[in-house]
């Protein structure tokens, strides 16, 4: 899986949109961009995908530059319960299976 | 938490002692897998599963073994445990007819071996 890089720490003001990126200049022509964010010690939680196209969920936007080597995961309107560390992962998926390999994250801390 | 419930949630053991732990999922999903996340570190993948009896080495196994005899459950087992896997553990399950998967995790099992 391609290693991804993204800044250690950010801060996002509450009501403002969160913009997070996430590099991948390794990442292979099969390979997803996954986005998962952890609240304190919880599970992870999903957030959103994609693998070319640009992608929109309930949640969350993501933005992938046409070579594939970043992305951004945007929070349109961020709250305080956004506060968690966020991981970008470029994801091979193996016969269904897939091996999630998490990197340090960004650490979102939305103010109030 | 998607139907998936781990136990115990917190457990402290000795050294040299065996601990299982056990992912429990109502999801019928295909896919299961065990994490462990340590401070400053993201989590990394101990073993998965793809199906009953079916299973495979992730990037930390050693250690570590694992089984599967009915879909719902998942267990990892530290036969002889040591320092180094005080850590909290993650479940996830994924669907196979979703492409591509999502990973749900449980809620964790924080693992202090003293």
């Amino acid at each position: 899986d391609a290693k991804t890089t993204q800044p250690p720490s950010m801060d996002c003001a509450e009501g403002r949109a969160a913009n997070l990126p996430c590099n991948h200049s390794t990442i292979s022509g099969n390979e997803y961009v996954y986005w998962y964010r952890q609240i304190h010690s919880q599970g992870p939680q999903y957030i959103i995908h994609g693998l070319k196209n640009n992608e929109t969920n309930e949640m969350a936007s993501l933005i992938i530059t046409e070579d594939r080597k970043s992305s951004t995961l945007i929070l349109p309107h961020a709250t305080l319960r956004d506060t968690a560390v966020y991981y970008c992962i470029a994801s091979l998926i193996i016969q269904g299976a897939q091996k999630l390999v998490f990197g340090q994250g960004t650490r979102l801390t939305i103010n109030p | 938490d998607a139907g998936i419930t781990q136990s115990p949630r917190h457990k402290v053991t000795e050294t040299g002692t065996p601990v299982t732990l056990r992912c429990h999922q109502t999801e019928n999903h295909r896919y299961m897998y065990w994490y462990r996340q340590d401070p400053g570190h993201g989590l990394r993948l101990i073993h998965y599963s793809y199906g009953v009896k079916d299973t495979d080495k992730g990037e930390v196994s050693d250690g570590y073994s694992v089984s599967r005899s009915k879909t719902e459950d998942f267990l990892l087992t530290l036969e002889s445990a040591t320092s180094s896997q005080t850590s909290v553990y993650f479940c996830a399950i994924s669907e196979s007819r979703l492409w591509p998967p999502e990973q749900y995790f449980g809620p964790g099992t924080r693992l202090t071996v003293t």
